[in-house]
């Protein structure tokens, strides 16, 4: 147990679905990121919010949508997902900014798209 | 662009040493860390290096030689249960600018 939990676990979905990807952590950080982590390939950093606020999109499409509604919970709004969109979504959180900041992960979201 | 080279693969036996290596060429550098994850797990914090050298924590040391853009972690009395994906990962500028390596799954063998 790390801190940080994400639901659901696992999700299929359709390519016409709409679906949300939650995120929570009671650790006190005041950062939160979303990873996608497909196989063999490295863990990309799609969003980051500090205090609430966006910091980073790193040219995300905008069939991802994240929300930070407070320092606490992280939602990324999924639709129209394309089958590529498949992998692991990972949230995690850390004190921020800092040179030295660990970052604390969920288990993940496990996301087939059919 | 921003690259991490770590390699695919490591297998070892149990109670030997074995080291995995990083190499990075990125834009910035505030430090180089290293993160374990396990099948269906979470990846987790293992080590932190900013400075040139060697960290150890445990079983764990992580070196870091910034010179050469180039670090290693290294696992002594290897067990069963270190099995799992390690990845590096760069800090390029503060806390939020954190890119990682494809990971190096290391197979531990009787």
């Amino acid at each position: 147990e790390t801190g940080v939990t994400q639901t659901p676990r696992h999700l299929v979905m359709g390519m016409t679905n709409k679906k949300s990807l939650k995120c929570e952590q009671h650790l006190g950080h005041n950062a939160m990121y979303w990873y996608k982590q497909s196989a063999k390939k490295p863990l990309e950093l799609m969003f980051v919010y500090s205090l609430e606020e966006r910091v980073e999109n790193n040219s995300v499409p905008s069939r991802f949508s994240p929300e930070c509604p407070n320092s606490s919970h992280l939602f990324l709004h999924l639709h129209t997902l394309q089958p590529e969109d498949s992998a692991l979504y990972l949230c995690a959180s850390s004190h921020g900014p800092s040179e030295n900041t660990e970052a604390f992960f969920g288990q993940g979201t496990r996301l087939t798209v059919v | 662009g921003q690259s991490l080279e770590q390699p695919s693969e490591v297998t070892a036996v149990e109670g030997a040493i074995v080291q995995i290596n990083c190499t990075y060429q990125t834009s910035g550098f505030y430090g180089l860390s290293w993160y374990q994850q396990h099948d269906g797990g979470a990846p987790t914090f293992l080590s932190y290096n900013a400075l040139d050298g060697l960290e150890e924590t445990g079983r764990f040391s992580s070196f870091l030689s910034r010179s050469d853009s180039y670090g290693y972690l290294l696992l002594q009395e290897l067990q069963m249960k270190d099995s799992a994906s390690y990845f590096c990962a760069v800090n390029m500028g503060g806390g939020f600018k954190t890119i990682f390596g494809a990971g190096t799954r290391l197979f531990v063998k009787a």
